[in-house]
């Protein structure tokens, strides 16, 4: 069974350019989730979809941020503008329902300039 | 306030020894509670869970955790460890209840074993 997809696994960009994540849930996996993982520190919840609805959007900055999950299946974390504090890791998982484990992607590294 | 608390940002441990990793936690009633591994570029990978039951919970890869009511502890632990369970380690607690699948980590603890 594959897991759950992330790219880039990379991206370098210069600040105040717009920059897109893209997840790809394991199959079958209703809740998704999207975190943001500084240097040294565990990952903290930016958003997390139940299928297509957003249901807890509370740690996302939506001055800059913005996702979507469109047909409750893959989703999109954007970033416009990006600052230099948005320099992380971007982590997506998915679990089959809230109260399940929750599997983790390999995250995608934001280096903002 | 919540929160998650891993007290040593590295612990060190020659091969073959026993390890443990440290967490404790503050939340309301009674949680879940997760370990999960990564290794360098890589994902969160999913090691154990505690929901109800036996106080002592086996996972992947050797790894045992036990929890401590009293104490609000959920340590990690393995009997003999090996050079490759050298990572970042992580502690996670989905307390239960109004907005209860918020899962809050711990900041990690890195392992180094040494040959």
């Amino acid at each position: 069974e594959a897991g759950v997809v992330q790219s880039p696994r990379y991206k370098i960009i210069e600040k105040k350019q717009p920059v897109a994540f893209w997840c790809n849930p394991i199959s079958g996996h209703n809740t998704l989730y999207w975190y943001l993982q500084n240097l040294g520190q565990g990952p903290e919840l930016l958003i997390r979809y139940e299928n297509e609805e957003a249901v807890d959007d509370s740690q996302l900055p939506k001055d800059r941020f913005s996702a979507e999950r469109l047909k409750g299946v893959d989703s999109t974390l954007k970033i416009q503008p990006a600052e230099l504090g948005d320099s992380a890791v971007y982590l997506c998982a998915s679990s089959f329902t809230s109260s399940e484990t929750q599997y983790f992607g390999p995250g995608t590294r934001l280096l903002v300039l | 306030a919540q929160s998650v608390a891993q007290p040593e940002d590295q612990v060190n441990v020659a091969e073959g020894n026993p390890l443990t990793v440290k967490c404790t936690y503050s939340v309301s009633g009674n949680p879940y509670l997760f370990w999960y591994v990564q290794y360098p570029n890589r994902g969160l990978q999913f090691l154990l869970k505690y929901i109800t039951g036996d106080n002592l919970v086996k996972g992947s890869y050797g790894f045992e955790a036990e929890f401590n009511k009293s104490q609000t502890s959920f340590h990690l632990k393995k009997p003999s460890a090996l050079v490759s369970d050298s990572a970042l380690y992580f502690c996670a607690v989905r307390p239960l209840g109004t907005g209860g699948f918020k899962t809050i980590f711990g900041a990690g603890t890195r392992l180094f074993v040494k040959a």
